[in-house]
């Protein structure tokens, strides 16, 4: 079976941009999706096949896939925007999900 | 407004039986698959399982499949997650989610999730 792997923790300073890799052999062939988590709340879809931005969703938040790794980048980086990130793929019927990367800004 | 709310969770017993409900409001229930997805305390997000908008297709993770059913009742705008067999593991929060595309079969992204509700299996 697949995995998708994420680094734990990625810090940023405020107003810098912040990029979040997820990588795995999936990613060649599958779109990728990413969930922004604060704490004590509910994920929220911040991107979808690879690059959409669902409605709602500020434009400083963008991804990417090339190859068999995906990205998350945030532009201007708010404290708003700590949390945990989660990347997220299908395998044929079955959803995989990265384990998460804390994103810090400081 | 667009809504998904759960309940049925609890305190259970190992081995023992729980039954997860989602009702659904402000959108077109038949129209999308739904998920169930899971998070252990201080863990990450776990996909459990997978209908399809129609019901005919149904799809489970390693983890939990042959223990848990999903199922739908579009005439109830209700989604359901029987759970047999419950383990320690099953310790979550279950969260039920629908996903933003119409197309049969088709996964975007899951878009809508609910608050979510407790399962604790303990003996």
């Amino acid at each position: 079976s697949y995995e998708l792997t994420q680094p734990p923790s990625v810090s940023v300073s405020p107003g810098q941009t912040a990029t979040i890799p997820c990588s795995g052999d999936i990613l060649e062939k599958r779109y990728v999706c990413w969930y922004q988590q604060k704490p004590g709340q509910t994920p929220v879809l911040v991107i979808y096949q690879d690059t959409n931005r669902p409605s709602g969703i500020p434009e400083r938040f963008s991804g990417s896939n090339s190859g068999n790794t995906a990205t998350l980048t945030i532009s201007g980086t708010q404290a708003l925007d700590e949390a945990d990130y989660y990347c997220q793929a299908w395998d044929s019927n079955t959803a995989i999900f990265g384990g998460g990367t804390k994103l810090t800004v400081l | 407004q667009v809504q998904l709310v759960e309940s049925g969770g609890g305190v259970v017993q190992p081995g023992r039986s729980l039954r997860l409900s989602c009702a659904a409001s402000g959108f077109t229930f038949s129209s999308h698959g739904m998920h169930w997805v899971r998070q252990a305390p201080g863990k990450g997000v776990e996909w459990v399982a997978v209908i399809w908008s129609d019901g005919t297709n149904k799809y489970y993770g390693d983890s939990v499949k042959g223990r848990f059913t999903i199922s739908r009742d579009n005439s109830k705008n209700t989604l359901y997650l029987q759970m047999d067999s419950l383990r320690v593991g099953d310790t979550a929060v279950y969260y039920c989610t629908r996903d933003l595309t119409r197309v049969k079969g088709d996964y975007y992204g899951m878009d809508v999730w609910g608050q979510g509700t407790t399962v604790t299996v303990s003996s």
